[in-house]
């Protein structure tokens, strides 16, 4: 069965700084897509950014990228110039490609600092 | 609204009681989705309609949970005989069903169950 760990229960970071999460996974598919959602107080799970497992170049939208090492298994998201909106609970999520269901990490609590 | 509309956004109900909640998709989305998020914890997958496939069952907890979708549209997840355990977080999601099959989440309704 699939797995994604997230080993940061918490992250703080100073606003526009740069603050990176960790999310590492366990598959044997070789494609698969990758998520970073983010949830602030309104509970409303909202994407962030994705990754297709085929794709060798990082996903970018904006401040937000990741890292994506696949023979490592590891899925990181590097958020640049931290706003105060952008505190929230992120998850890492997996899904398989032919798949439905997302899996979920346990999540990262995201404090910025003014 | 544009976006997945759940129902009640809170409810409390007393230990032994069935509860019923709503969600209605995205329109024209064919996939619906159902999580669970206990307290500090990510989402659990619970159910998935595509269609009019036999919906993939297999993350229900128990056979005191069921749900049920018309065509495309509303869906209600019922949990009979409630138990405290079963309080949590309880999200919907809609996605298009076809790649990339982005799932879109709504605000969830958090169950107490005293």
């Amino acid at each position: 069965a699939q797995t994604v760990t997230q080993s940061q229960p918490e992250m703080s970071v100073q606003e526009a700084e740069t603050v990176t999460l960790s999310c590492t996974y366990d598959t044997s598919e070789s494609d698969y897509y990758l998520f970073w959602y983010k949830q602030p107080p309104s509970r409303q799970m909202i994407l962030v950014i994705r990754q297709e497992a085929y794709k060798q170049q990082n996903a970018t939208e904006n401040r937000f990228s990741v890292n994506f090492q696949k023979a490592a298994k590891s899925f990181s998201l590097k958020i640049s110039d931290s706003q105060l909106g952008d505190a929230a609970m992120y998850f890492c999520a997996y899904r398989e490609t032919s798949g439905s269901r997302l899996t979920f990490g346990e999540g990262t609590q995201l404090t910025v600092n003014p | 609204g544009a976006g997945v509309s759940q129902s009640p956004s809170n409810k409390v109900t007393e230990k032994g009681k069935d509860v019923e909640l709503r969600c209605d998709p995205i329109s024209g989305h064919t996939a619906l989705y159902w999580y669970r998020q206990r307290l500090g914890q990510g989402l659990e997958f619970l159910i998935y309609f595509q269609g009019n496939s036999a919906p993939d069952k297999s993350g229900l907890p128990s056979d005191r949970f069921s749900a049920e979708r018309t065509g495309e549209s509303v869906s209600t997840l019922t949990i009979q005989r409630t138990q405290q355990e079963d309080s949590a977080v309880y999200l919907c999601a809609s996605s298009i069903g076809t790649h990339p099959n982005i799932q879109y989440f709504g605000a969830g309704t958090r169950l107490s169950v005293l």
